[in-house]
C-alpha cells in the first residue's frame, strides 16, 4: 500500500510565487491534516479536514488555503509565498476517531 | 489554547543507558499519543493511552498516562542506536491533535 503520498519532496520558491503541495491517501481515511515543522517548534497544525467538502483551521492557518473535493486528496495552497513559510510540510491522515495518524514523507520548502 | 510541553528538549545517552521523556498538558486530556521521528524522516505512531494511570509496554518502551490525565511519560530501557530520533507526544480534541515540542534522543555507541 502507498499510504500517504506527498509531492513534491523538495521545492524552492521565490517570494510572492504561489504553489500547491499535493497529498493523497489510499486508506479511505475521512480525516486529513497538514502540519509544518520548524526547528525547535515541533509540528504545528495548519488545516485539517474531517471529510470531503469539510475543512477547518488549525493553529497556524494564515497564508495557506485547503480544499477537500475527494476523500483521497487534500492539497495545500500557498497563495503568495513568504520566507517565513520556509519549512518542512507533512500531510497526515487517520480514522475518524483520530486514534492514529499516518504521515507522508514530507515536502521541504524553501522560500527565497 | 492547549499547550503540550515536553522535557527534556534534548538528551544524549550512552548505549545501554535508560532514557525518559515527559509530556505535560495545560488541560486534562481524553487521550495521549506518542510518535517517533527518525532524523530526516516522518513521524510514526507508537501508541495511544486512554485510561487514567494506564501503563503500556512495547518491548523496551514503557508508556504511562498520569492519574490526572494531564501528563505522560515514555521510558526506554537499555537504549540502542536504533532508538535515535525525536519523540513527540500529542494531545487535543479529536480533530485538532497538537504536538508537543519533542525530545531529541541521541545515543552514543
Amino acid at each position: 500500500n502507498a499510504g500517504v503520498t506527498q509531492t513534491p519532496k523538495f521545492q524552492v520558491l521565490k517570494t510572492g510565487q504561489s504553489m500547491t503541495l499535493q497529498c493523497a491517501q489510499d486508506m479511505n481515511h475521512e480525516y486529513m491534516s497538514w502540519y509544518r515543522q520548524d526547528p525547535g517548534m515541533g509540528l504545528r497544525l495548519i488545516h485539517y479536514s474531517v471529510g470531503a467538502g469539510i475543512t477547518d483551521q488549525g493553529e497556524v492557518p494564515n497564508g495557506y488555503n485547503v480544499s477537500r473535493s475527494t476523500t483521497e486528496d487534500f492539497p495545500l495552497r500557498l497563495l503568495s509565498a513568504a520566507p517565513s513559510q520556509t519549512s518542512v510540510y507533512f500531510c497526515a491522515s487517520g480514522p475518524p476517531t483520530n486514534e492514529k495518524l499516518f504521515f507522508g514523507s514530507g515536502t521541504q520548502l524553501s522560500v527565497l | 489554547g492547549q499547550q503540550v510541553m515536553q522535557i527534556p528538549q534534548y538528551q544524549h545517552v550512552q548505549e545501554g543507558e535508560d532514557f525518559t521523556t515527559y509530556c505535560n498538558s495545560s488541560t486534562t486530556l481524553s487521550n495521549i499519543q506518542w510518535y517517533k521521528q527518525r532524523p530526516g524522516g516522518h513521524p510514526v505512531f507508537l501508541i495511544q493511552l486512554v485510561k487514567s494511570g494506564e501503563v503500556k509496554k512495547q518491548k523496551r518502551l514503557t508508556f504511562q498516562f498520569g492519574e490526572a490525565k494531564k501528563n505522560s511519560s515514555l521510558h526506554i530501557t537499555a537504549t540502542q542506536t536504533t532508538d535515535v530520533g525525536t519523540y513527540f507526544c500529542t494531545a487535543g480534541a479529536t480533530n485538532k491533535l497538537i504536538f508537543g515540542t519533542g525530545t531529541l534522543l541521541a545515543v552514543q555507541p
